[in-house]
């Protein structure tokens, strides 16, 4: 079963409307954290936000949130008041706290969201 | 400002040359990744090391080794080169074992295998 699940592909958007990139998880570690990456057409990945397994808040920076939904393992980041400069492709992806031995301890990443944002 | 280097942006190799990425972070991490990454795959990890001369299969490890004799530097090498390791590579380090700490990415590799 795949552990990280990015059901849109690709999205369009007009600038300046909010933004909910969907992400949903899937894993039996109680301590795990969850991150957004942004891959610009340049190629980087950009951090953008994380969220512990245990914290209380929902995660934000700047005009980035995380819609943390720990019973749902739903994990969506939410870009308000988009710009032009937001089209990329954005990457959910989760951590578990303890390398089980049976598989990688990197992040394990889902498919990606190509997001568009149009004038 | 933090940085994870990799030594080439573009490579073109022929099939069955021996390939060597390297890749070099200033931050004093312990752990550093390889992936790679292709269009609607998402990225999936190739290996992995917590610490000097250690290293962990990650999901895709076929044809692939790695080498980490310094802290600051992780080598991904292709024995053989395929066309169908044609790809981004991108490398990574993070600090710290657990799932707490992100992860910094080079710019990334992009190998064309002819």
């Amino acid at each position: 079963a795949q552990k990280i699940t990015q059901t849109q592909p690709g999205m369009f958007v007009q600038e300046k409307e909010a933004v909910t990139l969907d992400c949903t998880y899937d894993t039996s570690d109680p301590s795990y954290g969850l991150f957004w990456y942004k891959q610009p057409s340049s190629g980087e990945m950009i951090f953008l936000i994380y969220q512990g397994s245990y914290d209380q808040q929902n995660a934000t920076e700047g005009r980035y949130s995380l819609n943390f939904q720990k019973a749902r393992k739903s994990a969506n980041l939410v870009i308000s008041a988009s710009q032009l400069g937001d089209s990329a492709m954005y990457f959910c992806a989760m951590r578990e706290a303890y390398y089980s031995g049976g598989g990688a301890d990197g992040l394990t990443f889902g498919k990606g969201t190509h997001l568009i944002i149009q004038p | 400002d933090v940085k994870v280097t990799q030594s080439s942006r573009y490579l073109v190799k022929r099939t069955g040359e021996k390939v060597f990425l390297e890749c070099v972070q200033d931050m004093d991490h312990e752990n550093m990744f390889w992936y790679r990454q292709d269009p609607g795959l998402g990225l999936r990890l190739i290996y992995f090391s917590y610490d000097v001369k250690m290293k962990e299969k990650g999901d895709i490890p076929e044809g692939y080794s790695v080498s980490r004799e310094k802290k600051e530097r992780f080598s991904l090498i292709l024995e053989s080169a395929s066309t169908n390791q044609t790809s981004m590579y991108l490398c990574a380090s993070s600090t710290g074992p657990h799932g707490n700490t992100e992860a910094f990415f080079g710019q990334g590799t992009r190998l064309t295998v002819v």
